[in-house]
């Protein structure tokens, strides 16, 4: 969706080292969610988060929301093989759907 | 495990054939929703049921159509398919009743379509 940019297109990282992805949207969110996607395979569920200013954590997984709710970060530290996926972020409009981004490539080398 | 089954896993198919894709909504869950993700388009929704009935529109084509029945479990049928239409189709579940906010949605593993 064009109303939902993510970046980077794809990284690469060096094993142990930490990366951070942006999901920016130019309107406001009722809701953000963030998935990883194993390249043709479904999606899993990270996180959702829904008030402005909102910071969740899951094991080595941090994603924040901004106090305006507009943007999103997700970030990984000391980054493993088992973070490698693309990760896509969904954006709840209170219209039932998610619209998601076009999803960040994650590669991690050892 | 997301709770959320879909089959077939594989589907080959030729051109101007119809398909029906099957999804098994997460215990509890109400909300059944179907979305399409190809290389050029990304991940597109594409219509949600709530408890058997229609509840949102997104962007699908008039050969496509689905359903919910009674016991939940929903279907997406695709008639006079295209070579366009090769993607991987993902059903996704969630309670429905959106009283404490926005909803998560659980994906299932999705069927992937291609079409000859």
């Amino acid at each position: 969706s064009q109303e939902l940019e993510q970046s980077p297109q794809s990284l690469i990282v060096q094993e142990g080292k930490n990366l951070t992805i942006n999901c920016t949207s130019s309107k406001t969110l009722y809701g953000l969610y963030w998935y990883k996607q194993k390249y043709g395979e479904g999606l899993i569920f990270l996180m959702m988060l829904q008030k402005g200013g909102e910071e969740k954590s899951h094991e080595k997984i941090t994603a924040k929301l901004d106090e305006k709710k507009q943007q999103s970060s997700l970030h990984i530290t000391a980054s493993q093989p088992s973070h490698a996926g693309i990760y896509l972020c969904g954006a709840d409009r209170n219209d039932y759907k998610l619209s998601f981004g076009a999803g960040t490539t994650v590669t991690v080398r050892a | 495990d997301s709770g959320v089954t879909q089959t077939p896993k594989h589907l080959i198919t030729a051109t101007g054939q119809r398909v029906t894709l099957r999804c098994s909504p997460r215990s509890g869950d109400l909300s059944v929703y179907w979305y399409q993700q190809s290389l050029d388009q990304g991940l597109q929704f594409l219509i949600q049921y709530y408890n058997g009935e229609e509840r949102a529109k997104g962007n699908i084509l008039e050969r496509f159509s689905a359903q919910q029945f009674p016991d939940l479990h929903s279907e997406l049928n695709l008639s006079s398919l295209e070579l366009g239409d090769s993607a991987l189709y993902f059903c996704a579940s969630s309670v429905g009743y959106r009283t404490s906010g926005s909803e998560t949605q659980y994906f299932g593993p999705g069927t992937r379509l291609l079409v000859l």
